[in-house]
This record gives structure tokens, sequence and C-alpha cells, in this order.
């Protein structure tokens, strides 16, 4: 089975570039979550999609940060203009609603997308 | 902010040895989760406990849903070298009308042969 996908899994660019990266979750999820981790800050919730419609974005750090969900099987965050201090791993997790309650918090995690911006 | 204390931040362990490690909070839970993570790899989920006082098991890793439904710790028999990672708690708060987990600090595990 497909695990969630990220692309890419490595990204350096320069100050002032647009970013875009870009996740397909785990077929039938309906769940979608962007994480950035940090060393000095950990694992962070940036924004989470049900039915492909953001419910919590408060975790975005700032207008540069943008995320969408044009279907159930893609989503891209995208930073324009980037900063150094982006740097981090951004993670995109996804989960689904079954029959057992509470089950949406299973959440399964991709490989994440290593973003260096010089 | 809500925050989950993960405790210890690391250890150092033989070959062969038990771990255990436990995350606390200042609020009730309705979710415990724990995580495992590989260098260059995202989280890898363990165990999920609902209920307070539910001992779950998966391998010989067993996690435990405390009673006051502010704790939750993870137990690892025997270890192995391949066991070494940061293993990540995370919670969702009872009063949470959101599908936010928070992810306590991680506790780094290295084992020696």
């Amino acid at each position: 089975d497909a695990g969630v996908i990220q692309s890419p899994r490595h990204e350096v660019t320069e100050m002032g570039q647009e970013v875009t990266l870009r996740c397909k979750p785990i077929s039938g999820h309906d769940y979608l979550f962007w994480y950035r981790q940090t060393m000095m800050r950990g694992l962070e919730l940036l924004i989470y999609f049900n039915n492909n419609v953001p419910i919590d974005d408060s975790g975005m750090p700032e207008d540069r940060f943008s995320a969408k969900m044009p279907n159930a099987s893609f989503s891209t965050l995208k930073i324009q203009p980037s900063e150094p201090r982006d740097s981090a791993v951004y993670f995109c997790a996804s989960s689904i609603m079954t029959g057992r309650p509470l089950t949406y918090n299973e959440q399964f995690f991709g490989p994440g997308t290593r973003l260096t911006v010089l | 902010g809500q925050q989950l204390n993960q405790s210890p931040q690391s250890m150092f362990i033989q070959e062969g040895e038990d771990v255990s490690m436990n995350c606390t909070s200042s609020s009730i839970f309705n979710t415990w989760l724990w995580y495992k993570q590989d260098p260059g790899e995202g989280p890898v989920l363990l165990i999920a406990l609902y209920k307070a006082g539910e001992l779950t098991s998966n391998g010989r890793l067993t996690a435990q849903f405390g009673i006051t439904r502010k704790d939750s710790f993870l137990n690892i028999s025997a270890s192995i070298p391949s066991d070494v990672g940061i293993y990540f708690c995370a919670g969702r708060f009872r009063a949470s009308n959101t599908g936010k987990l928070i992810f306590g600090q991680g506790t780094t595990l290295q084992v020696k042969p």
C-alpha cells in the first residue's frame, strides 16, 4: 500500500524565492495535515484539511505561507517569499474517519521535505 | 500554550535492556499516540490509546493511557539496535473540537550493541 507521498524530498533555495511543497495523502483518507519540524520547536501543526476544506490554519506562521487542497489526492504548501528561518523539515500527514470513534487521530506521515533557504 | 512534557529527553542503553518513557499533560486527553521517527524519515505510528487505563502492546512495545487521562507511558522490552530513533508522544485534548494533535518534544533512544 502506498503511504503518504511528498515531493520534493529536498529543496534548497535562495531567500526571496517561492517554494512549493507537494503532498499526496493515502487514498481514501479525508484528513490532511501539514507540519513543520525544527530542533528548536519540534513538530508544529501548520494547517489541516477535512474533505479538502481548510479547518484550522492557526499554525500558519504568517501570510507568506499558504496551503491548498484542490482535490482529495493532492495538496500544496507554498512559501512566498521564502526566508532562512523557514528552513525546516515539512511533513504531510493524513488520516481517515472510520466507524471507530477518534480514529481520525491516527495520523500517517509522509517522509518529509527538507527545506533549506540560503 | 498547550504542552506535553515528555521524559526523558534522551536515553543511552545496552542492548537487551528494557526502556521506559512517559508523557504528562496538565489537561485531560481523550487520545494518546506514540510514534517513532528514524533519521531522515517521517514519524511512524506505533500505538494508539483511547480509553483511560487502556494497556496496548505492539510486539515488544507496550503503552498505557493513564487513569487520570493526563499521562501515558511507553515501554520497550529487550531493546535491540533497530530500536534506535526518536520516540514521540502525541495527544488530543478532550476539550478540543479540532483534529489537532499536540506532540511531545521526543525521547532520543540510543542502543549499544
